[in-house]
């Protein structure tokens, strides 16, 4: 099983800043990598797929990068509705696991 | 619009059982792959079993031979019978449409606390 680690676990940003999230795979899953976004209270939503892909309807300030073993995922431009939890997932190995997250909170 | 709703949970004693369903709109449940996922209270994200178009089935090693997935076509409706529960079963489950591999579209979740 693929073992997904993210850092940093809490990330205290003010709006308008720029956020960066790191995901760094336990072995290579190529781009097989996706973001979600969860608040409280609230399902996640799938924000990049294959690493680098926005899904439908994603603001552009969102970008993910990276490749084998290690991603990237930023958020250019903080805006108030951005404070969340952030999760990766893998599925390039069987089976699908999920990162443990990284807390996007307000400074 | 795609719309999915989770229905089933509830308090249940350890050892018990609970089938969760998962009401789909907006799109063919038997066309796609479809998921369940959850999340432990505080906790991140788990996988838990997915059901391919064709009908095939796979299950986290944390569920298999206690949960079955399943779907009822002519009810546009996901499954998820959960026996022999555990406390470590206790989450919120979501029920997801998949992508490509990824989760695409979920539902609000439904809540399952297994405890005596």
């Amino acid at each position: 099983e693929i073992v997904l680690t993210q850092s940093p676990a809490t990330l205290s940003l003010s709006p308008g800043e720029r956020a960066t999230l790191s995901c760094r795979a336990s072995q290579s899953v190529s781009s097989y990598l996706a973001w979600y976004q969860q608040k409280p209270g609230q399902a996640p939503r799938l924000l990049i797929y294959d690493a680098s892909n926005r899904a439908t309807g994603i603001p552009a300030r969102f970008s993910g990068s990276g490749s084998g073993t290690d991603f990237t995922l930023t958020i250019s431009s903080l805006e108030p509705e951005d404070f969340a939890v952030y999760y990766c997932q893998q599925r390039s190995n069987w089976p699908p696991t999920f990162g443990p997250g990284t807390k996007v909170d307000i400074k | 619009e795609v719309q999915l709703v989770e229905t089933g949970g509830g308090l249940i004693q350890p050892g018990g059982s609970l089938r969760l369903s998962c009401a789909a709109s907006g799109f063919t449940v038997s066309s796609n792959y479809m998921s369940w996922v959850r999340q432990a209270p505080g906790k991140g994200l788990e996988w838990v079993s997915v059901i391919y178009s064709g009908g095939s089935t796979y299950y986290a090693d944390s569920v298999k031979g206690r949960f079955t997935i399943s779907r009822d076509n002519s009810k546009n409706t996901l499954y998820l019978q959960m026996n022999s529960l555990r406390a470590e079963d206790t989450a919120v489950y979501y029920c997801a449409r998949d992508w490509d591999g990824y989760n695409l579209d979920w539902g609000q979740g439904t809540l399952v606390t297994v405890s005596s």
